[in-house]
């Protein structure tokens, strides 16, 4: 079955950088979109970057346009997300997830970001 | 951004009891294509979500029949017939059709 597996997530202070990491496996990463969506502590869920297959389309949602940077490493099978300029309502939990066809079918199991002096 | 609506937050139901969860959006998500990207995915406690329904009606693989999708343009439902204990958790609809991808504020499906 898919497996997406996220890493780098941890504690750090407002204004500082973090990447995230998505390891993707058992599926040809090169063929599908990818996204990541975040959730903060007791609350929903809430679309964060989607890049096209090749890495040639990147989106954001309006509060990360500028600081965050999705991309991708298809000869690795590895989607990132580079987070500059880090504020405490970013904390959250994040997920990578394959889109396909309108839907996010297949859901990593999530790394923690925690921004906080 | 596409509002989404979701009804009732918490819903309380028996093991073998029949619940609709509603979704209502602030613009129609019937596609250019005919299609409608209006999703259904549940989160168990402690775990990520998972997709049961995509494009309104249709059943993600492994999913069992007793979850259905339906709906049209701004209002769609859920329907679990039958509700074991697996199904507790969160249930978001999501969208799809227009950008940015947006979710419903979930509904929590707990036991009575």
């Amino acid at each position: 079955e898919v497996q997406l597996v996220e890493s780098g997530g941890g504690l750090v202070q407002p204004g500082r950088s973090l990447k995230l990491s998505c390891a993707a496996s058992r599926f040809t990463f090169s063929d599908y979109n990818m996204a990541w969506v975040r959730q903060a502590p007791k609350k929903g869920l809430e679309w964060v970057a989607t890049i096209s297959y090749d890495g040639s389309n990147t989106y954001y949602r309006d509060s990360v346009k500028g600081r965050f940077t999705i991309s991708r490493d298809n000869a690795k099978s590895i989607l990132y997300l580079q987070m500059d300029s880090l504020r405490s309502e970013d904390t959250a939990t994040y997920y990578c997830a394959r889109h396909q066809l309108g839907a996010l079918d297949y859901w990593g199991q999530g790394v923690m970001v925690t921004v906080s002096s | 951004d596409v509002v989404v609506t979701q009804t009732p937050p918490t819903l309380s139901a028996t093991i073998g009891q029949s619940v609709s969860i509603s979704c209502r959006s602030s613009q129609s998500l019937l596609d250019g294509d005919g299609d409608s990207y209006l999703n259904w995915l549940l989160q168990r406690p402690g775990q990520s979500p998972q997709l049961l329904i995509y494009s309104v009606s249709n059943l993600e693989s492994g999913v069992p029949n007793r979850f259905s999708g339906s709906g049209s343009e701004t209002d769609f439902t859920l329907k679990i017939s039958g509700v074991e204990a697996e199904d507790l958790g969160v249930y978001y609809c999501m969208q799809a059709t227009h950008a940015p991808l947006t979710f419903g504020g979930g509904t929590k499906v707990e036991l009575k």
